[in-house]
């Protein structure tokens, strides 16, 4: 089974700390992605990945920056956290292009103060 | 833009039927797809239905789309309370199938005994 893993479960930050979301996948997908979920608005897309230092601008990038040094790992980085960033995030691979289905990690919550 | 509707919540007893809804507005979405989400986990694929399709069942699951009026629904057969979870429907972004969702605001189905 593919696994995508997110680092943390759970964080607390405070406002204007720079918070890294690491997120990895182990099945050598091409395509990785985050995105924010929040009651009512479900998820929305940030940024996503097609190949190695390749990044595309989502829905909402605005104050979020994303890196993928590596194929199996795409890191999502809060530049200086606000206390709008409070969320869940979810980072999810794909296999590439002919593939519909989506793999999710189990989400970081992010909590900033 | 593109945008994917749906009502947040859903309460059924244990042994009826379940019926999700949801609208969207890209006519030229190759797939549409129906995401589970269970209590602390991330997002599982559920089922999923080509744009020429009408319906697909799979075992107690059934997918109707009528691309006249843009709206989708998930069918649940006799709903246990294993299927407690939020339903995201979501459409993918043009053709292509590159695995850029765009997601509704989830349902949350509750199953009562």
């Amino acid at each position: 089974d593919v696994k995508v893993t997110q680092s943390s479960r759970y964080l607390v930050k405070r406002t204007g700390e720079k918070v890294f979301l690491e997120c990895v996948q182990d099945m050598d997908h091409e395509n990785m992605f985050w995105y924010r979920q929040d009651p009512g608005l479900g998820l929305r897309l940030i940024y996503f990945s097609y190949d190695v230092k390749m990044k595309e601008k989502g829905d909402i990038p605005e104050g979020y920056s994303v890196s993928r040094e590596k194929k199996e790992r795409f890191s999502l980085i809060l530049e200086s956290a606000s206390t709008n960033q409070t969320s869940m995030y979810l980072c999810a691979s794909s296999p590439g292009q002919g593939s519909e289905k989506l793999f999710f990690g189990s989400g970081t919550q992010l909590s900033v103060l | 833009g593109e945008d994917v509707e749906q009502s947040l919540f859903l309460s059924v007893r244990e042994g009826d039927s379940s019926v999700i809804n949801c609208t969207y507005t890209d006519s030229s979405s190759t797939y549409l797809y129906w995401y589970k989400q269970e209590p602390g986990a991330g997002l599982q694929l559920l089922t999923y239905i080509f744009s020429n399709m009408d319906m697909k069942q799979d075992q107690r699951l059934t997918v109707l789309l009528n691309k006249k009026d843009k709206h989708l629904s998930l069918r649940i057969a006799d709903t246990q309370t294993g299927d407690s979870a939020i339903y995201f429907c979501a459409e993918s972004w043009g053709s292509g199938n590159t695995g850029k969702l765009i997601f509704g605001q989830g349902t949350t189905l509750q199953v009562k005994p």
